[in-house]
């Protein structure tokens, strides 16, 4: 897609498998964070989000975890598809407006 | 309900002209971001609004840009004169926000081209 990077991470899975997508945050003081997902041409669009006060969060087909100790987020997408190709990113929020978003994972699903 | 929209999808223009960014949040929202996207630095905040009141544009990389937001329902920004640097695909969010903890829901972007 248009979005970023010659140079993303890349995940490649294939369909049916669960993906684990995982992300560094930078600020220990972060409070927020969010998944999005980012198809090509499109904006990103809102996944799921976690408050720090929790350390997993469950949706539809989609599990965040959250690990402060060593400031790490993560990504499950369970039985992925190929709808799930696309880029993802997640954010993080200090109490403020700011979002401070990573640079992305592709995620790249074989059918 | 729709979401936000941008206008418009695409421009190419030359350098040195002005160019005109539109973006209509979604209705309620209560703040409006402006981010750029770019290959090279991935996404990046601009400026941002609460109530029409822009409350942080430290990002905003030079005098050239600019932004408004007249009322709750239209932002704009602006790029004058543009140089084949400003290329890149610029997005609007809009949230909802008694509290930080709110997500952003972006609109699908216009992809701009400086020649």
């Amino acid at each position: 897609g248009e979005s970023v990077g010659l140079h993303l991470p890349t995940l490649s899975v294939q369909e049916g498998d669960n993906s684990i997508i995982n992300c560094a945050y930078s600020n220990s003081a972060s409070d927020y964070f969010i998944w999005y997902k980012q198809e090509s041409g499109k904006g990103p669009q809102f996944i799921i989000d976690i408050r720090s006060n929790m350390d997993k969060r469950q949706g539809q087909r989609v599990t965040v975890l959250l690990n402060k100790t060593v400031k790490h987020l993560s990504l499950q997408i369970a039985a992925t598809q190929p709808g799930d190709s696309a880029v993802y990113f997640c954010a993080e929020n200090t109490g403020g407006f700011k979002t401070i978003f990573g640079a992305g994972t592709r995620l790249f699903v074989k059918a | 309900d729709a979401g936000v929209i941008q206008s418009p999808r695409h421009e190419v223009t030359e350098m040195g002209q002005e160019v005109t960014l539109r973006c209509k949040p979604i209705s309620g929202h209560d703040y409006l971001f402006w981010y750029r996207q770019t290959m090279m630095r991935g996404l990046e905040l601009l400026i941002y609004f609460n109530n029409n009141v822009p409350i942080d544009d430290s990002g905003m990389p030079e005098d050239r840009f600019s932004a408004k937001m007249p009322n709750a329902s239209f932002s704009t920004l602006k790029i004058q004169p543009s140089e084949p640097r400003d290329s890149a695909v610029y997005f609007c969010a809009s949230s909802l926000g008694s509290g930080n903890n709110q997500p952003q829901h972006f609109g699908d972007g216009t992809r701009l081209s400086i020649l």
